[in-house]
């Protein structure tokens, strides 16, 4: 079973920002938290990761709560183009580990004109 | 640069045959994995690598066999191919960071697969 848990679907207005949340309570210390985002039927991309500082890149924001236990997701002004399933994932940083990433449904995020 | 390609893009099987899809990356990398993604579905790990000749059963392996005699190639099999094996087919590659700061899986474009 996926480690962590989203909303089915979130819909978000056109130069807003989009925030979508995951859960993943039972994060160990060791588990980073990435997203990725699939469009339509194409292959996911990676969108960012963090395992307890926030963080930015050109695409998005990363929030991680102080327990870890949670995060949220922003695309500061949402196109039309962000329109996609995300996928938050954790996985384990350690050198010798069973890597098996386990996606969960992920949130469909409709982006309206 | 190629990434991580997959052939064929589509193949069409009658219940019964089997075949092989071909899962390439050209980053060295040490991770391998298949996926499945049915209508409406999120990812389902198949099979995964963790390097060279090992593999290791993922959430819904049964049905399917997979090899990794190659670094760079990653095959995963049908020997009887069932109507319940018709999906998406993505396959991704990661790097292995001495301290996994930075491991983000590249996927491929994917394998449309119909058993009829």
């Amino acid at each position: 079973d996926a480690k962590t848990t989203q909303p089915t679907s979130m819909d978000c207005a056109e130069g807003r920002a989009a925030n979508l949340p995951c859960n993943h309570s039972t994060i160990s210390g060791n588990e980073y938290v990435y997203w990725y985002r699939q469009i339509h039927s194409q292959g996911p991309q990676y969108i960012i990761h963090g395992l307890k500082n926030n963080e930015t890149n050109e695409m998005a924001s990363l929030i991680i709560t102080e327990d870890r236990k949670s995060s949220t997701l922003i695309l500061p002004h949402a196109t039309l183009r962000d329109t996609a399933v995300y996928y938050c994932i954790v996985r384990v940083a350690s050198w010798w580990r069973d890597d098996k990433i386990i996606f969960g449904k992920g949130t469909r995020l409709h982006i309206l004109p | 640069n190629a990434g991580v390609t997959q052939t064929p893009k589509f193949r069409v099987l009658k219940t019964g045959q089997s075949m092989t899809l071909l899962c390439a990356q050209d980053m060295n990398h040490e991770y391998m994995y298949w996926y499945r993604q049915d209508p409406g579905m999120g990812l389902r790990l198949i099979h995964y690598s963790v390097g060279e000749g090992t593999t290791a059963k993922g959430e819904v392996p049964d049905g399917y066999n997979v090899s990794r005699l190659k670094k760079q190639n990653f095959l995963l099999g049908l020997e009887s191919a069932a109507p319940s094996q018709t999906s998406v087919y993505f396959c991704a590659s990661s790097r292995r960071d001495r301290d996994a700061t930075n491991e983000k899986l590249f996927f491929g474009s994917g394998t449309q697969l119909s058993v009829l």
